[in-house]
């Protein structure tokens, strides 16, 4: 199966600014997550999308944060004000139905400023 | 939320000596248990998924132990070698797969 490919790997931006972090590939046929990882602490899950919509979310998950598939092919998480305690790791992961079984992109490192 | 607890925190062991650490979860409507390791400076990578009570995985010198019903797995690392230093994740998962939360993980530290 393809390899989950994350972009941006670094983006630093100030705070209030909006964010786009970006997940490929994207299939009909898989679960996509979004968890998050503040330095020195868990990896929190934020969100599972199948099929189009959000499966389920975390109580991080607030309005700040959408999730989307703008082309078919992309899986994006925007941030739409970032805050200060924003920054962290970001990782996309998928599965497959059935299987449960994670593979996790290299990350987005989101520092806010 | 499944609540999940991983000890002890961390772990420093001398290289060559096998260890072990514990994974706590939620006894009632189990539907598997996953393991994950995760190195720094890269993306955490699936281990085992286990599903059985009983059920025992191994994979090279690393091999967890499931207990369903009272609600607890083992992964231990014999012979620990300086590869094996990384942070060691365990994940409840419910049927549906739609929401995998992790345990705060097992530190391990390998002494060369």
């Amino acid at each position: 199966e393809p390899e989950v490919t994350q972009t941006p790997s670094h983006q630093v931006t100030q705070m209030g600014q909006e964010v786009i972090l970006r997940c490929v590939p994207i299939s009909n046929h898989l679960y996509f997550y979004w968890y998050r990882q503040i330095l020195g602490q868990k990896v929190e899950f934020l969100v599972s999308f199948y099929n189009n919509e959000i499966s389920e979310k975390s109580e991080i998950f607030d309005d700040q944060f959408s999730v989307e598939r703008p082309d078919g092919s992309n899986f994006t998480l925007k941030i739409r004000s970032t805050k200060l305690e924003d920054s962290a790791m970001y990782f996309c992961a998928r599965s497959s139905p059935g299987a449960n079984v994670l593979t996790f992109g290299a990350g987005s490192r989101l520092t806010v400023l | 939320i499944l609540n999940v607890e991983q000890s002890p925190q961390s772990l420093h062991v001398q290289e060559g000596d096998s260890t072990n650490f514990t994974c706590s979860f939620p006894s009632s409507n189990f539907y598997a248990l996953h393991w994950y390791r995760w190195e720094t400076a890269k993306s955490p990578e699936a281990l085992f998924v286990m599903t059985l009570n009983g059920d025992e995985k191994k994979k090279g010198r690393i091999s967890a132990t499931l207990n369903t019903k009272e609600g607890y797995s083992y992964l231990y690392i014999k012979g620990s070698q300086p590869e094996d230093s990384a942070t060691y994740l365990c994940a409840p998962g419910d049927s549906s797969a739609s929401k995998i939360i992790f345990g705060s993980g097992t530190r391990l530290s390998i002494r060369p």
